[in-house]
C-alpha cells in the first residue's frame, strides 16, 4: 500500500497570508489527524477527522481549521499567518475501531516570513 | 497533559543498551512509540495497552505499567540505525473512537560506532 502523502512538501509564506495543506491517507484509512511540530513545543495535536467529521481538537486558535472529503483526503488551512506558525505540519492516518496505529506522512515544512 | 520523557538525550556506542522512559500524570489508555530521524516522518514502533503488557520486535521492546502510568522502551545491542529521536504518544481514553495522541518532548538517541 502507498503511504501517507502530503503536499506541498515545502512552503514559504508571509505574515497575514493564508495557506492550505493537503493530506492523502493510506488507502482504506478513514481517520486523519494533524500535528504541528516545532523545536520548542514538539509534536502537538491539531485535530482529527473521521468520515468528514471533526472528532477531536487540540488547543490551537481558530485560525487553524481543517476538513475531510468523502474520499478521506484532508486539508488544513491556516489563515492570517503569524511568524510562530512556522513549523513542520504532519498528518497521520489510521483505520477505524479498536487500537489503531497512526502512520505519519512526510510533512509539509512551512516557513512564515 | 504532556507526558514526560527521560532522559532527554543519550549517547551510546554501538552494541550498548538503552532505556527510555515515558511518564504521565494521568491514567493512560495506551502508549505509542515512534522514532523520527532528522528531516523524516515519525516511524511507528509499537503500541502498548494498559495492563503491563510487554511487546517487542527485533531488539526493541517496551513495557507499560498502568499503575505507575509509565512506559519504558528498551533498546538492546543498539545499532547505528537506531539513532534518532524517540517519542512516546499517550492516550488518556477515547470518546466515540476519537483518537488523540499527546506526545512527549522526545529523547534524542545517538549511536556512535
Amino acid at each position: 500500500k502507498a503511504g501517507v502523502t502530503q503536499t506541498p512538501r515545502y512552503l514559504i509564506k508571509t505574515r497575514g497570508q493564508q495557506v492550505t495543506l493537503s493530506c492523502s491517507p493510506i488507502s482504506g484509512h478513514r481517520s486523519v489527524s494533524w500535528y504541528q511540530q516545532t523545536p520548542g513545543q514538539g509534536l502537538q495535536f491539531l485535530f482529527e477527522y473521521f468520515s468528514e467529521t471533526q472528532r477531536n481538537k487540540g488547543n490551537f486558535p481558530g485560525r487553524f481549521s481543517g476538513r475531510q472529503f468523502s474520499n478521506s483526503r484532508s486539508e488544513m488551512n491556516v489563515s492570517t499567518l503569524e511568524l510562530g506558525d512556522s513549523a513542520l505540519y504532519l498528518c497521520a492516518s489510521s483505520g477505524y475501531g479498536g487500537l489503531e496505529t497512526q502512520y505519519f506522512g512526510p510533512g509539509t515544512r512551512l516557513l512564515v516570513l | 497533559q504532556q507526558p514526560v520523557q527521560s532522559p532527554q538525550a543519550v549517547i551510546l556506542r554501538e552494541g550498548e543498551d538503552a532505556v527510555i522512559n515515558c511518564s504521565s500524570s494521568k491514567a493512560l489508555y495506551s502508549v505509542h512509540w515512534y522514532r523520527q530521524k532528522h528531516g523524516e516522518a515519525p516511524i511507528f514502533l509499537m503500541i502498548l495497552l494498559k495492563g503491563g503488557e510487554q511487546k517487542g520486535h527485533d531488539k526493541i521492546s517496551a513495557s507499560f505499567n498502568e499503575k505507575k502510568q509509565q512506559s519504558s522502551l528498551y533498546l538492546t545491542a543498539s545499532q547505528l540505525s537506531y539513532s534518532g529521536t524517540y517519542f512516546c504518544g499517550t492516550e488518556g481514553g477515547r470518546i466515540q473512537g476519537a483518537q488523540k495522541l499527546v506526545f512527549g518532548q522526545g529523547t534524542r538517541l545517538t549511536i556512535n560506532p
